[in-house]
């Protein structure tokens, strides 16, 4: 089974409306740590949002927010006021307690969604 | 700033070439990472590193092999390219382990396409 699973390939929204990026996870661990990234066309991965699984508020950074829903195991990016310059590839991704020591902080990732802001 | 650099950001190799693929990182972190993205499959881990000369396999390792002589440079080498490893590879870096927020460093990237 996938540890992170990102079902929307591709994504639209027009410029100045939220949008929300699906990520959905599967982990035995209690302990966890869910990441955004966003690659634009340069290829660079720009980390946005952390939320640790045992974080009782959601993240918010700026525009950026997840929500996360622990029963579900999704941690959903919410992007508020979208501005063209948010059109990227968005990667989610998952740090387990299992392998946190002596695996050099691993993370494996989603297979990412490509977002488009029009205008 | 952090700052994560890769020895090229484009490169085309011959089959059966050794290729090194190089990596700089300006922080002081002690983990280091190789990994290599392909559409529709995401950034899959080829190797990591979590300190000088030691190196661990990541979920993809058949066909490379890596080198951390110092801590600041970590090195992927094709040992005989092939077609297939055709990709872009990304390094990155993280402070030190046993830090659940702490988050990777990545490098520009190097597309690498082997002929």
């Amino acid at each position: 089974a996938q540890k992170i699973t990102q079902t929307q390939p591709g994504m639209f929204v027009q410029e100045k409306e939220a949008v929300t990026l699906d990520c959905t996870y599967d982990t035995s661990d209690q302990s966890y740590g869910l990441f955004w990234y966003k690659q634009p066309s340069s290829g660079e991965m720009i980390f946005l949002i952390y939320q640790g699984s045992y974080d009782e508020q959601n993240a918010t950074e700026g525009r950026y927010s997840l929500n996360f829903q622990k029963a579900r195991k999704s941690a959903n990016l919410v992007i508020s006021a979208s501005q063209l310059g948010d059109s990227a590839m968005y990667f989610c991704a998952m740090r387990e307690a299992s392998i946190l020591t002596g695996g050099g902080n691993k993370l494996t990732f989603g297979t990412g969604t490509q977002l488009k802001v029009e205008l | 700033d952090v700052k994560v650099t890769q020895s090229s950001r484009y490169l085309v190799k011959r089959t059966g070439e050794k290729v090194f693929l190089e990596c700089v990182q300006d922080m002081d972190h002690e983990n280091m990472f190789w990994y290599r993205q392909d559409p529709g499959l995401g950034l899959r881990l080829i190797y990591f590193s979590y300190d000088v000369k030691m190196k661990e396999k990541g979920d993809i390792p058949e066909g490379y092999s890596v080198s951390r002589e110092k801590k600041e440079r970590f090195s992927l080498i094709l040992e005989s390219a092939s077609t297939n490893q055709t990709s872009m590879y990304l390094c990155a870096s993280s402070l030190r382990q046993g830090i659940f927020s702490e988050t990777q460093y990545f490098g520009p990237g190097t597309r690498l396409l082997v002929l």
